[in-house]
This record gives C-alpha cells, structure tokens and sequence, in this order.
C-alpha cells in the first residue's frame, strides 16, 4: 500500500524558512515523480511543484507563485521528498501535500497533508 | 498552459445520480483529466483518469457509483446512488510537460 507521510510544518514569521519532508513507502520511491500541492484555509488546490526521478536527472519545476523562493529536493536512499520554503510569506498559510505522479500521470496518491502558517 | 473550469456547487438527494463538470480551456480539449475527491477535512483521494474518448480507469477501492464520460472539451464525473459519504469537494486536474493545473473544486451536497 502506497503511503506518503508529511512533517515539518508550523508557525513561522513573514520572511522566515521552513523544510517540509515527505516519507514515502509501500512503492518503488525512486522510479517516481513526486509533487507538492497546497491548499489555502477555505480555498482550492494549487500546485507548487515537482520533480522528476533520476532517469530524468531530477530536474524540478515549480509554480510562478514559489519559484526562487522554494526548492524541492528528494533523497531515494531515505525515499523521501523534501520542501525547502524561504522568504516565506503570509500567503503561502496552507496545508501542504506531497503526492505521487508525473509529467504523463496524474497524481495518484496523496499524503495527509501537514500545516504551514506563516504569521507574525 | 490548460485552464480547467468547474461549478462552484451542486446539490442532489441521497440515492439519486449527479452529473459534475469540467471544462477545459480552449486549445486543450483533448487532454486527460483526474478526478478527485476531498472529504471535509481529509486530504485529496484520487477517483479516476479520464480521457477525451471517454474511456477511464479508477483508483483502488473506488466504488463502481463513480464514472466518467467526455464530449468535447467538458469531462464528466458521476456519482450514482448517491450516499451521504459522498458529500465533498470535487476537483479535476489535468497536466503536461511543464505544469500541472487543478480546476477550483464542486462542492457537493448531498441533500
């Protein structure tokens, strides 16, 4: 069974930093793409970002919205995904998930999501 | 890149059949969507990819209710012997090489 499992997130100050990590199992983490969704209190889903696997050289693309302020990184030996997030900004207040798919699939598995409140 | 436009609500009583919409922008009418569900405070859970033909293929455990169609640029989900558990917001999303787009979500209400 496919499982993805969020950390990291919390309160932190306008301008501040925040990594978010993603432990997947239950799948072979290495052959996958894997993508970051948010979702704003009360709003829809927006997609962050993705990247690929080391087939493809793990390039990453990412939203206009977070682009040169978030990075997302992996690590196959710990089959886990990471979330760098700086110069953070009220807007980005969200749950974050990580969710499994690519650039010809769609996303089809989804972590439970973890909580980033950016806030003075 | 795609623009995917749905409903903002719907409504339908228990036992009953509804029909949920996404559109895609113009340009991109032949492109495969996903349909997913979210439960009022529970995370996305994949249903189903759709193509442009109609044909579809379902995520593990989805029941038999829940299908789809296509015509032309709109996708279709529908939910037959509607249950109160079925109560949730309703999101397609469609993707390509560079990006990857989510419509603003049907929630739906199950009267």
């Amino acid at each position: 069974e496919v499982q993805l499992v969020e950390s990291g997130g919390g309160l932190v100050q306008p301008g501040g930093s925040l990594r978010l990590s993603c432990a997947a199992s239950g799948f072979t983490f290495s052959d996958h793409y894997m993508d970051w969704v948010r979702q704003a209190p009360g709003k829809g889903l927006e997609w962050v970002g993705r990247t690929r696997n080391k087939a493809n050289s793990y390039t990453a693309q990412y939203a206009a919205s977070v682009k040169g302020r978030f990075t997302i990184s992996r690590d196959d030996s710990k089959n886990s995904l990471y979330l760098q997030m700086n110069s953070l900004k009220t807007e980005d207040t969200a749950v974050y998930y990580c969710a499994r798919g690519s650039t010809v699939t769609p996303l089809d598995s989804w972590g439970q999501g973890t909580l980033v409140t950016v806030s003075s | 890149q795609p623009v995917l436009t749905q409903s903002s609500s719907a409504s339908a009583s228990l036992g009953s059949s509804v029909k949920l919409t996404c559109t895609l922008s113009s340009g991109h009418s032949s492109y495969i969507i996903a349909w997913h569900q979210q439960q009022p405070g529970k995370a996305p859970r994949y249903l189903m990819k759709l193509e442009g033909s109609g044909s579809y293929n379902k995520g593990s455990g989805v029941p038999d209710r829940f299908s789809g169609s296509s015509s032309g640029a709109d996708r279709y989900l529908t939910i037959s012997n509607l249950q109160s558990e079925d109560e949730a917001d309703y999101y397609c999303e469609t993707w390509d090489s560079n990006t990857r787009v989510f419509g603003g979500g049907t929630k739906l209400t199950v009267l």
